[in-house]
């Protein structure tokens, strides 16, 4: 009964690649995450999705695209992968967000390496 | 400055011993404050919510102050198990994301 879960565990693959990284979550949130953690260990969010509709989008190259086909899921899509994605990247999701209790919950990450 | 800044660490305790984190935050909007334990190549979990009056979980004592837009976080009596990294953690100025701070690493022995 995994509340946030994402596929792959681990994903290698060489630069130039294009890659999706999926995120399901069964808790009934409304609100979903995707967070980069780098190899300093940071871990700062790339987007957030509030019932399908893209809420925060940072600074992030145009080549990572989010996708919410229904509110339990939010898939990241990165095109022509470079070595600077290397990371792990985790998806978290919460009730909605600025209303109490905004816990948010992590999957266990994908730790993604380009080569 | 940083949105969140925390002590860098790593902390290298014994067994038994009191540890404290501090962390400090930029935006004096934030309302909502956290933190979050990550233990290595795991995700992050909540530890504990921090309110302003401060609370206690067992050997955890988490504080705010608002006026210095500081949190703390104390640990009694260390544990082994308690070796991870504390992550603090405030909202957004919209309130719509969670800004994390970098970490402090702590390392219990016996």
């Amino acid at each position: 009964d995994t509340a946030v879960s994402q596929t792959p565990k681990y994903l290698v693959t060489q630069m130039g690649n294009d890659k999706s990284i999926k995120c399901e979550q069964n808790l009934g949130h409304d609100t979903m995450y995707w967070y980069k953690q780098d190899s300093k260990k940071f871990l700062k969010i790339m987007f957030s999705y509030n019932n399908k509709e893209l809420i925060i989008n940072e600074t992030v190259p145009n080549r990572f695209s989010p996708k919410s086909p229904d509110k339990a899921h939010l898939n990241l899509h990165i095109n022509s992968l470079e070595l600077g994605d290397s990371a792990v990247y985790f998806c978290a999701s919460s009730l909605v967000p600025g209303q109490r209790p905004d816990e948010q919950y992590f999957g266990p990450g994908t730790r993604l390496t380009v080569t | 400055r940083k949105e969140v800044e925390q002590d860098p660490g790593p902390f290298n305790v014994p067994e038994g011993a009191t540890v404290a984190f501090n962390c400090t935050y930029s935006n004096s909007a934030s309302q909502s404050f956290f933190w979050y334990r990550q233990d290595c190549r795991k995700e992050p979990k909540l530890l504990m919510s921090v309110y302003s009056s401060g609370n206690e979980d067992g050997r955890f004592t988490a504080q705010l102050n608002r006026a210095s837009q500081y949190i703390s976080l104390l640990i009694r009596d260390s544990k082994l198990s308690d070796s991870a990294t504390y992550l603090c953690v405030v909202n957004n100025q919209a309130g719509t994301a969670l800004i994390f701070g970098k970490g402090t690493t702590l390392s219990v022995s016996s």
